[in-house]
């Protein structure tokens, strides 16, 4: 079984432009999460999809971020226009589905971005 | 908002020794999971324990949980070098599937 893909894997940006992460998860897992993690700290919920539905957005800063999950299957994170703040690792993860007892979340190896 | 703290923050260790990491969360929890992170890598899981379960076994690994005290340990038997990496623990409140990760435990195993 394939795991989560991501791509770039690294991306290097100046403040104020923009940047796009893109996340293809299992096949066959309803959900998908994308995840901050700044340096020496845990990843932090940006936004969790169900199919191609937004469940739980609440962290994510709406004013520059944004997200899609097209047809239910790979998935797009934005930023525009990027922060010096948002320089992290953004990590996709997705699960067979949510809600469920056993909820083991399989992450992408992430996209190391660092804004200049 | 992180849900978990870990303790300690960093551990260094011999390779053979055993290695004990602590985690305290704040609310009622369906489970509580453990992952680990390989420098440069993505997360993996390693092993999940439910609410009503006291302690849970996977090869070298033995997490128990205590929910009167909001924590759990994980303990990693006879450690190798390739144990070091970072250790997570993230609860699941029954939130749609949601995970709230913790700090963190910076593993460094010494052969």
């Amino acid at each position: 079984e394939a795991g989560v893909a991501q791509s770039p894997r690294y991306k290097i940006i100046e403040k104020r432009q923009s940047v796009a992460f893109w996340c293809n998860p299992i096949s066959g897992h309803a959900t998908l999460y994308w995840y901050q993690q700044i340096l020496g700290q845990g990843p932090k919920l940006l936004i969790q999809f169900q199919n191609n539905g937004v469940v739980d957005d609440s962290q994510l800063p709406k004013d520059r971020f944004s997200a899609e999950r097209l047809k239910g299957v790979d998935s797009t994170l934005k930023i525009q226009p990027a922060k010096l703040e948002d320089s992290a690792v953004y990590l996709c993860a997705s699960s067979r589905f949510s809600g469920a007892t056993l909820n083991e979340q399989f992450f992408g190896p992430g996209t190391r971005l660092t804004v200049l | 908002s992180q849900q978990g703290e870990e303790d300690p923050q960093a551990l260094s260790i011999q390779e053979g020794e055993n290695a004990t990491m602590n985690c305290s969360y704040k609310t009622s929890i369906n489970n509580l999971q453990w992952y680990r992170q390989n420098s440069g890598r993505g997360l993996v899981h390693l092993i999940l324990i439910r609410s009503n379960e006291r302690e849970k076994h996977s090869g070298r690994l033995r997490v128990t949980l205590d929910t009167s005290k909001k924590s759990s340990s994980l303990l990693i038997t006879a450690s190798r070098a390739a144990d070091t990496a970072s250790y997570f623990c993230a609860t699941d409140r029954n939130q749609g599937g949601k995970l709230i990760f913790g700090q963190g435990t910076e593993l460094s195993v010494k052969p």
